[in-house]
């Protein structure tokens, strides 16, 4: 079974400044894919970025961007420019056959 | 375009009591998967259903009953209300054929109380 790590419970940023988030899983799967997802108070789980494994370049959206080493199965978000609607719990995700979630960091942004 | 809707926002139930929760997929998708989230913690992987069927399931016990109506939507059911049971249960919906490389797409929960 797959499972996902992130090592942070919280993590905490000054507003324009960049944080990263850090994530370990563990799988067997050459052929997956990667995904963070962010769940604010009002509780829905937002997409933020995906990655395909098969793919060396690591994903980028705007203020967010991944570095995904394979070799090391680490998935870390940074997140630039970071703004006060950043925060909120953010969850590392690995698509195998279904969608395993870690057990979430919680991003304060600091005014 | 409507995300996907879960009903009811929130539930308090006793123990040993049944549940039903509801949750209607986002348009155009035809598969749904459901999850228990317990406070401050990751969710959890329940089951998936896909044309009628359940696809996939975690480590829940068989109090844990789903199932999905032809227009896809869906029904999570929990028997003999645990304390435990206490949670947040996300509804997420996707395309099968789609599912592993577009993720899933959120509803915002129903937050069940057992007392």
């Amino acid at each position: 079974a797959q499972t996902v790590t992130q090592s942070q419970p919280e993590m905490s940023v000054q507003e324009a400044e960049t944080v990263t988030l850090s994530c370990t899983y563990d799988t067997s799967e050459s052929d997956y894919y990667l995904f963070w997802y962010k769940q604010p108070p009002s509780r829905q789980m937002i997409l933020v970025i995906r990655q395909e494994a098969y793919k060396q370049q690591n994903a980028t959206e705007n203020r967010f961007s991944v570095n995904f080493q394979k070799a090391a199965k680490s998935f870390s978000l940074k997140i630039s420019d970071s703004q006060l609607g950043d925060a909120a719990m953010y969850f590392c995700a690995y698509m195998g056959n279904m969608l395993t979630f870690g057990g979430g960091t919680r991003l304060m942004v600091k005014p | 375009d409507a995300g996907v809707t879960q009903s009811p926002t929130h539930l308090i139930k006793t123990r040993g009591q049944q549940v039903t929760l509801r949750c209607s997929p986002k348009s155009g998708h035809d598969t749904v998967s459901w999850y228990q989230q317990a406070l401050g913690q990751g969710p959890q992987f329940i089951f998936q259903y896909y044309e009628e069927e359940e696809r996939q399931r975690g480590n829940f016990p068989d109090r844990f009953s789903g199932h999905q109506f032809p227009n896809y939507s869906s029904e999570l059911n929990v028997n003999a209300l645990l304390l435990g049971d206490s949670a947040l249960y996300l509804c997420a919906s996707s395309l099968y054929r789609q599912r592993r490389n577009y993720g899933y797409t959120f509803g915002s929960g129903t937050r069940l109380t057992v007392v």
